[in-house]
């Protein structure tokens, strides 16, 4: 079956502006998990969505926000960008159990650059 | 800080050379999965060890996860290109998963 799909797969925007990201999962699974990725700091932790609720969430600004559908395809959206908002942005989808260790399918990423 | 220290952060090594990539916490994890990332890609679940002391093997990987439940290592044997990537430990912390910083594994021809 198709793995998890994220698009755009790169994106240059400049200070200030706003981005959305969307990330289709594997048919099946609930739950849609965002990561930013930065060589600096490896992953972090974005945020959850498990049956278009928002489920966990990391420590990232309010910025930083996301919504996922009925058909769980799930969108994150950046405001007022930053140069430290640079990164890879992952999407990971799971069936949803709720439990941390379940398997996660990542996507391939959109890579954003702000100018 | 991170939550989990993976050392060394990079790692440069001849074809046939083993290996071995540490993860370490003071915390305790609930489990630790070991997941590589290549150029371009998202990263690939490799395993995922739960029980302390355990020891998983994967063709020339070889897991283990400390008694505590607080570190675990990646032991590759006889290294080939194809194992070139991006190594990422990352482990269960309540309901989240907390990611290393990485290990970048080059292996030369």
């Amino acid at each position: 079956k198709a793995g998890v799909t994220q698009t755009p797969r790169y994106l240059i925007k400049t200070r200030g502006q706003q981005v959305t990201l969307s990330c289709s999962p594997i048919s099946g699974h609930r739950s849609v998990s965002w990561y930013q990725q930065t060589p600096g700091q490896g992953l972090q932790f974005l945020f959850e969505y498990f049956s278009e609720t928002q489920r966990n969430k990391g420590n990232f600004p309010g910025r930083f926000s996301g919504r996922q559908f009925s058909n769980s395809r799930s969108e994150m959206n950046v405001s007022t960008l930053e140069l430290g908002d640079s990164a890879l942005y992952l999407c990971a989808s799971s069936f949803g159990s709720g439990t941390a260790q379940e398997t996660q399918y990542f996507g391939p990423g959109t890579r954003l650059l702000v100018l | 800080t991170q939550l989990l220290e993976q050392s060394p952060q990079f790692l440069s090594i001849q074809e046939g050379e083993n290996l071995t990539v540490y993860c370490n916490s003071s915390s305790v994890f609930s489990s630790l999965q070991w997941y590589r990332q290549e150029p371009g890609e998202g990263p690939v679940l490799l395993v995922t060890v739960v029980t302390g002391g355990e020891v998983k093997k994967l063709k020339r990987l070889t897991f283990q996860f400390g008694d505590a439940r607080k570190d675990s290592s990646l032991h590759i044997t006889a290294a080939q290109p194809g194992d070139t990537g991006l190594y990422l430990c990352a482990g269960a912390y309540g309901n989240k998963l907390v990611f290393g910083a990485g290990t970048i594994l080059r292996v030369k021809s």
